[in-house]
């Protein structure tokens, strides 16, 4: 079936650090969400990237649609304690009827 | 406050016994869904629901169910017939079905084998 792979799996940084996460498919994608997911939380929904090439500001959290829009990507500036959790990238399914989570990226942030 | 109640919070099977998870809504949302959480992995579709009386099996159907009979209501069965329930179940929902649409979870239920 549709998958997505997100690298990396895992990621720790030191507070003030920047991270990125990255969301793959092999297929062309109509377009993706991403989620937060605190430690023991549920996900917590962030955006929606839907144009080629999209680009979108929360803060100190920048999301991109790649210009194929076949990837994603999540970077944090200067990272914090609270950054910490799971982040998904979700696209829809092939039908447009329900979400394809990837397998997360878990940040973890020493003060 | 509108939102997703999920319950209970931890639910305990024994072997060959069928439970339900509860998971009502007050966000007068058409479209539902079940995940399953495994530990290290993403979430999983089980089941997920357009509109009342209506639902498509999603990924990992295989030995649950579940019924749409309420708008505000969409509770899952695990059976005995999955092997392995031990995992994190999540309900979530969204204004419709849809691609664009963004969805809102509950708390989760942690289910344990006894």
């Amino acid at each position: 079936g549709q998958q997505v792979m997100q690298i990396p799996q895992y990621q720790h940084v030191q507070e003030g650090e920047d991270f990125t996460t990255y969301c793959n498919s092999s297929t062309t994608l109509s377009n993706i969400q991403w989620y937060k997911q605190r430690p023991g939380g549920h996900p917590v929904f962030l955006i929606q990237l839907v144009k080629s090439g999209e680009v979108k500001k929360q803060k100190r959290l920048t999301f991109q649609f790649g210009e194929a829009k076949k990837n994603s990507s999540l970077h944090i500036t200067a990272t914090q304690t609270t950054d910490v959790g799971t982040y998904f990238c979700a696209p829809a399914n092939q039908a447009g009827t329900a979400l394809i989570f990837g397998k997360g990226t878990t940040l973890s942030v020493s003060s | 406050d509108g939102g997703i109640t999920q319950s209970p919070k931890y639910l305990f099977r024994k072997e060959g016994q069928n439970v339900t998870l509860s998971c009502e809504q007050n966000l007068n949302h058409d479209a539902m869904y079940w995940y399953r959480q495994d530990p290290g992995q993403g979430l999983r579709l089980i089941y997920y629901s357009q509109i009342v009386n209506d639902f498509q099996k999603g990924d990992i159907a295989e030995g649950y169910s579940v019924s749409r009979e309420k708008k505000e209501s969409f509770p899952l069965t695990v059976t005995s017939a999955q092997k392995n329930p031990t995992a994190f179940y999540l309900c979530a929902s969204s204004i419709e079905a849809g691609e664009n649409q963004p969805q809102h979870f509950g708390d989760g239920t942690r289910l344990s084998i006894l």
